[in-house]
């Protein structure tokens, strides 16, 4: 089983809905979770961590956490074509980070 | 401005060649990462250091190597036993104070690899 997983998508939304990427873990000790975005042929970069159960919200973005489930998700209002990108989960275990394969996210004009 | 550079940004690479990839760090982070990325795939560590002279082997290490010598410093070799080394190499930093778990990553701007 992988440390974490992601639906691969492709994910394809309409400009203005909302966008929802799943996440899973499978490390219950687990203590905190991050969503970074990549734009194509660039570096990932953080947008959004969540430590504690419930909703962190940032602007457009919705982090959700439910430790019992080993469920983390992002939702993205409003989406917006400069949304249009991979989004990866991240969940640190001792001193390593586990990445999922990434969300890739179009959003049509 | 603090961050992480890595460079080049392209590098082609003849069979049979070791190459070189520089990650240099201004954020005075303590723990450095080395990652490989395919497409369609996510992020597979490649090796990582916590510490100045000090680095351990990630899930993929094999074909590659790392040296330590300083804190902002954390050069990838890729050298000719790797197989099949085109792919987009990313270096990551981190702190390691307060608490550790809740510190993010922050990633260069990458360099894409080919074997020509």
């Amino acid at each position: 089983q992988k440390e974490v997983e992601q639906n691969s998508g492709p994910l394809s939304v309409p400009e203005g809905a909302i966008a929802s990427l799943n996440c899973t873990y499978s490390d219950r000790g687990s203590q905190s979770f991050f969503w970074y975005r990549q734009y194509s042929g660039k570096s990932p970069e953080l947008i959004m961590s969540i430590y504690s159960n419930g909703d962190k919200e940032d602007g457009r973005f919705t982090a959700q956490l439910n430790k019992a489930s080993q469920y983390v998700s992002l939702l993205i209002r409003d989406s917006q074509p400069s949304d249009s990108a991979t989004y990866l989960c991240a969940v640190p275990t001792g001193n390593q980070f586990y990445f999922g394969t990434g969300t890739s996210l179009t959003v049509i004009p | 401005d603090g961050g992480i550079t890595q460079s080049p940004k392209y590098l082609f690479r003849k069979e049979g060649q070791n190459v070189t990839l520089s990650c240099e760090q201004n954020l005075n982070h303590d723990a450095m990462y080395w990652y490989r990325q395919d497409p369609g795939q996510g992020l597979r560590l490649i090796y990582y250091s916590q510490i100045v002279n000090d680095f351990q082997k990630g899930d993929i290490a094999e074909g590659y190597s790392v040296s330590r010598e300083k804190k902002e410093s954390f050069p990838l070799t890729v050298t000719s036993a790797q197989k099949n080394p085109t792919a987009f190499y990313l270096c990551a930093s981190r702190w390691s104070g307060g608490e550790y778990s809740y510190n993010e990553q922050f990633f260069g701007p990458g360099t894409r690899l080919t074997v020509l």
